[in-house]
């Protein structure tokens, strides 16, 4: 157990529908993380946050994608309007460290999403 | 876009030998980790090495590292059924912030 909490372990989606996904990182991380993973291939980065602050995102994040750190503590993944093609699993991590300098990711379970 | 490729894909090896697997990357980087992922799970950090190291061992886990070459391999010494997982690169670029790009990874199944 790293100390990365996400929730829902697993959801099961019709197409169209909204899901959202909550990552809570290790307390003192403030650097967090998301990455979706599908079967047989390596984690893809979707988007950073510093604090509350969103300061990369990955052109994989769709207009209908939305990620969240309202107070730089949890964070919230959304898909709206999800798609076949968006079934994977959603994957958080979290580190502490300062800029430029190196440090290990911890990574949540993970959120398997299946959209039908 | 993945920055890492693993080679190979897939190893198969019997418990007591050693697996070597490959990373080869594009870009000049700050440090490449090495994570492991059991089926259905999380990543779990292995090592990290940074770009003016060429060597580091922890435990059964040797990883050096080529910036000429662009490359760096894991060595899993005396394998156990227990290692059998996933072994993903990732690269901490010099260009790309604070985010780690992984590779597609090697899946290693040892056979007790």
């Amino acid at each position: 157990d790293t100390g990365v909490s996400q929730d829902p372990r697993h959801k099961i989606t019709k197409r169209g529908q909204n899901v959202t996904f909550r990552c809570d990182p290790i307390s003192e991380h403030n650097r967090l993380y998301w990455y979706r993973q599908t079967l047989g291939q390596g984690p893809e980065f979707l988007t950073y946050f510093q604090n509350e602050a969103q300061l990369e995102k990955s052109r994989l994040l769709s207009d209908r994608f939305s990620a969240e750190r309202p107070k730089g503590s949890f964070s919230t993944l959304e898909i709206q309007r999800t798609e076949q093609g968006d079934s994977a699993m959603y994957l958080c991590a979290s580190r502490a460290g300062a800029i430029g300098r190196p440090g290990e990711l911890f990574f949540g379970e993970g959120s398997r999403l299946t959209v039908l | 876009s993945q920055q890492g490729e693993e080679d190979p894909q897939a190893l198969s090896i019997q418990e007591g030998e050693n697996a070597t697997m490959n990373c080869s990357y594009k870009t000049s980087i700050n440090n490449l980790q090495w994570y492991r992922q059991n089926s259905g799970r999380g990543l779990v950090h292995l090592i990290l090495i940074r770009s003016n190291e060429r060597e580091k061992h922890s435990g059964r886990l040797r990883v050096t590292l080529d910036t000429s070459k662009k490359s760096s391999s894991l060595l899993i010494t005396a394998s156990r059924a227990a290692d059998t997982a996933s072994y993903f690169c990732a690269t901490h670029q010099e260009t790309s912030g604070s985010r780690l790009t992984f590779g597609e990874g090697t899946q290693l199944t040892v056979n007790p």
